[in-house]
């Protein structure tokens, strides 16, 4: 079965610092998505991508995050600066118009 | 607006009986209502998908769920737990392909021996 993977598996970052997670989503897929779920809680959606442009975001996904797809594969989230509070698992999704979403396996992020 | 309501936030069985996990759904349009499980340290994993056609959706590993509009509730059902059943599940609405889901707060099921 098509796979999205997503880099790194965990990060532990000090407060403050810039972090990028990375993810390759499944390669004929059209629409991108980045959730998070913090330790205990439900999933939250952030951001969809579509057509090299946002599509949709959350109030969560504020002006310390940006997404890219900067080379046609990789689609990145991107964390300006860092605080206690976006630690979090971030899930990486892609899905074809009208079809299933496939999540990665998920990116540990540690604020310290 | 669109919202998630899963009814038990955990659920213990003993391993050979039935699963039913409760959700409940709001929608504006009709919905599109998946089921995801979630094993320890691992992704969100498709367990099944309404997007009405038939109500009574087949889904992996022996589970199924059954869209009731008039109720407004997407239960998911397996006949007999196995051991390796134990994860979390979250029920999921999305009004269109393409754009966010909504998760509900998920369902940690506990299958014993």
């Amino acid at each position: 079965e098509p796979e999205v993977t997503q880099t790194p598996s965990h990060q532990v970052t000090q407060m403050g610092q810039e972090v990028i997670l990375r993810c390759v989503p499944i390669s004929n897929h059209l629409y991108f998505y980045w959730y998070r779920q913090i330790l205990g809680q439900k999933v939250e959606f952030l951001v969809s991508f579509y057509n090299n442009e946002i599509s949709e975001k959350s109030e969560i996904f504020d002006d310390q995050f940006s997404v890219e797809r900067p080379d046609g594969s990789n689609f990145t989230l991107k964390i300006r600066s860092t605080k206690l509070e976006d630690s979090a698992m971030y899930f990486c999704a892609s899905s074809e118009a009208a079809s299933r979403m496939f999540f990665g396996e998920g990116s540990r992020l540690t604020v310290l | 607006a669109q919202s998630v309501t899963q009814l038990d936030s955990h659920v213990s069985v003993s391993e050979g009986t039935p699963v039913l996990l409760r959700c409940n759904y709001s929608s504006s349009y009709s919905p599109s209502l998946f089921w995801y499980v979630q094993h320890p340290n691992k992704g969100l994993q498709l367990l099944l998908k309404y997007t009405s056609a038939a109500t009574l959706v087949k889904g992996i590993n022996g589970f199924e769920a059954e869209f009731k509009k008039s109720e407004t509730s997407f239960h998911l059902t397996k006949p007999s737990a196995h051991m390796s059943d134990a994860a979390e599940y979250f029920c999921v609405v999305s009004e269109q392909a393409g754009t966010a889901l909504i998760f509900g707060k998920g369902t940690t099921l506990s299958v014993s021996s």
